[in-house]
């Protein structure tokens, strides 16, 4: 009963470097999202994916990419980190993104940027 | 702009009710969603409401006023484990989910 896994749950980079946060969802959803959550604000979402092969720019976009080249896999990656990014990170899938069908949340990613 | 409004924090005592309102402002609107977020984990979904009136799910129920841009969420006799955050989200006319900052609700004994 796995539901949204994300790896890993914490890292701390250094401002420059780069990495990969996984995302894997065993519901067979369609669509998958990532977030990010800050102190004192709703979450804000990055980049989101309709299905396999494709992506889109949510709210905040700017320095991350993402992958779906797998369905059950999208992956966030940070290019170049920076202080800014230093957040709480969250994958959530749904099975289809247009009305009632509410989205499943992953545990989260803390990940902290020096 | 979209915006969604919701109280920062509130306190309750055990076995009390508590509302929590919700007004919101979307580009469009194809419903919305209450969330349930405990302190260090991950947001679970409560419950969704797309036309004017309350719905009901045992302790919780969720109230949606469209002309008012207004929702609230009801909790029934309080049980500690209810202390949360309840984050409150707005669908746009993208599809796209506008979440409020989320109320930490604080249940005392």
């Amino acid at each position: 009963n796995a539901g949204v896994t994300q790896t890993p749950k914490f890292r701390v980079l250094k401002t420059g470097q780069s990495m990969t946060l996984l995302c894997a969802q065993d519901m067979n959803h369609e669509y998958m999202y990532w977030y990010r959550q800050d102190p004192g604000m709703g979450l804000r979402l990055i980049h989101y994916s309709v299905g396999e092969g494709t992506t889109a720019k949510g709210e905040v976009p700017d320095g991350y990419n993402v992958s779906r080249l797998k369905k059950q896999n999208f992956l966030l990656g940070l290019e170049s980190a920076a202080p800014s990014q230093t957040s709480v990170y969250f994958c959530a899938s749904s099975y289809e993104g247009t009305g009632s069908q509410p989205q499943h949340f992953g545990d989260g990613t803390r990940l902290s940027i020096l | 702009g979209q915006n969604i409004d919701q109280p920062t924090e509130m306190t309750a005592t055990e076995g009390a009710i508590v509302q929590i309102n919700c007004t919101y402002q979307t580009s469009g609107f194809n419903g919305l969603f209450w969330y349930q977020q405990h302190a260090g984990e991950a947001p679970t979904f409560l419950s969704y409401n797309v036309l004017d009136g309350l719905e009901e799910k045992g302790r919780f129920s969720s109230f949606l006023s469209r002309s008012k841009g207004y929702s609230y969420l009801l909790l029934k006799e309080l049980q500690m484990k209810d202390s949360a955050s309840y984050l409150c989200a707005g669908l746009d006319s993208n599809y796209q989910l506008i979440w409020g900052a989320g109320t930490k609700l604080i249940i005392k004994p």
